[in-house]
This record gives C-alpha cells, structure tokens and sequence, in this order.
C-alpha cells in the first residue's frame, strides 16, 4: 500500500529553527509537494522537489532523498504566524496525490 | 482576481438527506478534485475530473456523486448512503501537466449532519 508518514504534532519557539520531517512508501515517484494549512482554512502550496538536494525559499527550505523516501521541512526564524499544519504530498506514477496526516506545529513565544 | 470559491462555508443538515457542495473556479484547470478532511488524518481523494463530462472515483468515492457538466464548475453531492458524512470537504484544481502540478484549493466547508 501507499503510506506517507509524518510526526502528528511538533513544538518550536519564536526565532528559532524547526525540521518537520516526511517518509513515504508510494508506487512510483513523480515530485514530493509541502503545503501550509491554517486551521479551518485551505491548504496553500509552500515547495516542491522532484530531484534530490535542497530547495531554498527564503525561511523556508524543502529536502529530498528519493533512495531514502525522505524529505524534510525546514523552518527558519519562526514566527508565530507559523503555527499551521504542514501537509507533506507525493504524486505517485499516475500522478495523484497522496497526502501525509499532516503536522502540527505550535509555535511558543 | 484569479480562484476556486466553495459555498457554503458551513453547512448542516439532517440525517439521510442528500446535500450538494458547490465549487467553481474561475483558473481554466482543466483538472478538479474533491477531498475529505478529517481530524488526524490527510487528505482523502473523493472523485477527480480531468476533462468536462468525464469523472473518476477515488479512496472514498461510496455515498457521493459528482457532475463535470461545465469546465468551471465541480459539485458534490453527499448522498444519505455516506455513513459518516460529517467532516471538513476541500475542493481542488489544478492544471493537467506532467511538470509542476501545483494544486489550488477552495476555503473548504464543513458540513455537519444532525
């Protein structure tokens, strides 16, 4: 079966560094997507990678491995507006998306 | 200004009656997709449209139904067969290429039946 794995819930503190991390298991590979979600709100498109290295954004940067099925989330100087969900998603080999539970971030003053 | 709009943002009804999500989006994606969200769990797949008049089933396509009558517009329906319908619904579109497909979702609704 499919599985996309990340941590339910995390805690960070205003101005610092925060890796939020996702493995998966899909049939076929073909990009690995982060979303930002608020509660209640939509989903809105943070990175992609389909090849394996670092995709920088400003604070905020997006890691992959496909040997390894691993990518990270990397969170620099949280704010406090940060605290969301982050929704890790692999579009498989016939290019649908499976999306992780998600993860909560908290971010503490 | 360019979007996907769902109404209502909350919706509730009583139980075994049918109820019908609205989406419509104004992008030109020829691909649309209907989600359910629920508590501690991602994204489940409800039905996808690729093209106008044509649909496909997803993960959890039992007790809904769909129409692709217009390029623009995609609604559900969640039928009194859906055994636990209540939950949070996100409506998606994106366009149909093989690079970057970035998703662009509605403002969801939640619906709660009584």
């Amino acid at each position: 079966g499919q599985n996309i794995d990340q941590p339910t819930e995390m805690t960070a503190t205003e101005g610092a560094i925060v890796q939020i991390n996702c493995t998966y298991q899909t049939s076929g590979f073909n990009g690995l997507f982060w979303y930002q979600q608020h509660a209640g709100e939509a989903p809105t498109f943070l990175s992609y990678n389909v090849l394996d290295g670092l995709e920088e954004k400003g604070r905020f940067s997006s890691f992959l491995s496909r040997s390894k099925g691993y990518s990270y989330l990397l969170l620099k100087e949280l704010q406090m507006k940060d605290s969301a969900s982050y929704l890790c998603a692999v579009r498989d080999s016939n290019y649908q998306l499976i999306w992780g539970a998600g993860t909560k971030l908290i971010i503490k003053p | 200004d360019g979007g996907i709009t769902q109404s209502p943002k909350y919706l509730f009804r009583k139980e075994g009656q049918n109820v019908t999500l609205s989406c419509e989006q104004n992008l030109n994606h020829d691909a649309m997709y209907w989600y359910r969200q629920d508590p501690g769990q991602g994204l489940r797949l409800i039905y996808y449209s690729q093209i106008v008049n044509d649909f496909q089933k997803g993960d959890i396509a039992e007790g809904y139904s769909v129409s692709r009558e217009k390029k623009e517009s995609f609604p559900l329906t969640v039928t009194s067969a859906q055994k636990n319908p209540t939950a949070f619904y996100l409506c998606a579109s994106s366009i149909v290429d093989r690079g970057l497909i970035e998703a662009f979702f509605g403002q969801g609704t939640r619906l709660t039946v009584v």
